[in-house]
């Protein structure tokens, strides 16, 4: 079955760093662009990034833009979530999900893991 | 931007009966409208994709319609296990990638 887990959520003091990772496996990772969506507490979601299969292109809300760098290592079935200068609204769970297209996206997302939490507080 | 407005925010129907989501976007997506369901404590789950599509493995009891700026998510037949949020999101002219603001299915 079709799997991603998101690891390196925790509690950070605003303007301080973390990376969040998300393994994937039981599919040709190297071959689907991925997203990251968050979920303030009590809140919808927020789309955050993506970047494409080969990590040649990637796009970013605004909110996180010049903030958030997302990357990926198809080596290591592994995308990742550099998020620097955090402030307390980035406080959420984090999400990493597939997007179904192979090669091209489609910009939804069929498959999400189980997310991890980022608490921005001092 | 594009801006993604759901109705109701809270939605109550009783088990067995039948539920209807809407979602309204600003301007035109054509068919590139998703829907998601989200148990609380978990991660959101695709239903519909191309705004009539079924996802992998949903149940027919989930349907979707529309096009160009309003949808509807119907559900028949309510069982236990469909109350939860659901979600509206649309893929065009991205970026960014905007989700409605959920409609919480509640027992009546």
């Amino acid at each position: 079955q079709v799997q991603l887990v998101e690891s390196g959520g925790g509690v950070v003091q605003p303007g301080r760093s973390l990376r969040l990772s998300c393994a994937a496996s039981r599919f040709t990772f190297s071959t689907y662009a991925m997203h990251w969506v968050r979920q303030a507490p009590g809140k919808g979601l927020e789309w955050v990034a993506v970047i494409s299969y080969d990590g040649s292109n990637h796009n970013y809300a605004d909110s996180v833009k010049g903030r958030f760098t997302i990357s990926r290592d198809n080596s290591k079935n592994t995308l990742y979530l550099q998020m620097n200068s955090l402030r307390a609204e980035d406080t959420a769970v984090y999400y990493c999900a597939r997007d179904p297209g192979i090669l091209e996206p489609y910009y939804y997302m069929d498959v999400w893991g189980k997310g991890t939490t980022v608490t921005v507080s001092s | 931007e594009m801006e993604m407005t759901q109705s109701p925010a809270t939605l109550s129907v009783s088990p067995g009966e039948r539920a209807t989501l809407s979602c309204r976007a600003s301007q035109s997506v054509s068919n590139n409208l998703a829907w998601y369901q989200q148990i609380p404590g978990q991660a959101p789950r695709l239903l519909i994709y191309g705004a009539s599509t079924r996802a992998s493995g949903i149940s027919a009891r989930f349907s979707g319609s529309g096009s160009g700026t309003e949808f509807t998510l119907t559900i028949s037949s309510l069982q236990s296990e469909d109350f939860a949020l659901y979600y509206c999101q649309h893929y065009n002219n991205w970026p960014p990638i905007t989700f409605g603001q959920g409609t919480r299915l509640e027992i009546k």
